[in-house]
């Protein structure tokens, strides 16, 4: 167990919904960070929080958006969902915003029908 | 950007050392290699990672060559459940803090 919560772990919705997706870093962390995993794509880095402020972007869609709140919990939205935003969404969290070690979460499997 | 190359699969029987090897050529002095697994679906898990020296915990060994441009994680004695995907990233002290996965190591113990 990382001590990092995502929920829901699982959501199945329809195109053209939206979803968010929650995340609870590791007690005393400070970063979070979002990745996305799909068959064809691999783990791929989304976007990072670091203390409420936006640190870094990845391959970031548009259509999803992030945040992270004063008690640290991160959400993650996906708008407009197209079928091939089915994937495996990841959150990671580490003390600081730069080198320390991320420790990831259990994810939550997004199915698009 | 792939920075590293690890072979596709590996095969370990059950009880014994497994040895993943990881070429890094490009590896720049400030980087650290960093080595996660991810079994099934789960999320990717932290085993390990080093700058220069090796290194050990209670989950593996790291040994990092001379010259920095590979290095080979070990599970010194495999079990059933390590079996998983084991990817070697290399990532600098400073700068860009996202992890780069690549393809990884798929390693199956035999029992």
């Amino acid at each position: 167990d990382s001590g990092v919560t995502q929920t829901p772990k699982h959501l199945i919705t329809a195109t053209g919904q939206r979803v968010t997706l929650r995340c609870s870093p590791r007690s005393g962390d400070l970063s979070v960070y979002w990745y996305q995993q799909s068959l064809d794509q691999g783990l791929q880095f989304l976007i990072q929080y670091y203390n409420g402020e936006e640190r870094a972007k990845g391959n970031i869609l548009e259509r999803f958006s992030a945040q992270q709140f004063p008690d640290l919990h991160s959400e993650l939205n996906l708008s407009s969902l197209e079928l091939g935003d089915s994937a495996l969404y990841f959150c990671a969290s580490s003390v600081g915003g730069v080198t320390e070690t991320q420790y990831f979460g259990p994810g939550t499997r997004l199915l698009v029908l | 950007d792939a920075k590293t190359t690890q072979p596709p699969s590996m095969d370990c029987a059950e009880g014994r050392a497994a040895n993943l090897p990881c070429n890094h050529s490009t590896i720049s002095g400030n980087e650290y290699v960093y080595w996660y697994r991810q079994i099934h679906s789960q999320g990717p898990q932290y085993i390990i990672h080093g700058l220069k020296n090796n290194e050990t915990n209670e989950m593996a060994s790291l040994i990092i060559t001379e010259d920095r441009k590979s290095s080979t994680l070990i599970l010194p004695h495999a079990t059933l459940r390590d079996t998983a995907v084991y990817y070697c990233i290399v990532r600098p002290q400073t700068g860009a803090n996202n992890l780069f996965f690549g393809t990884g190591t798929r390693l199956t113990v035999i029992p």
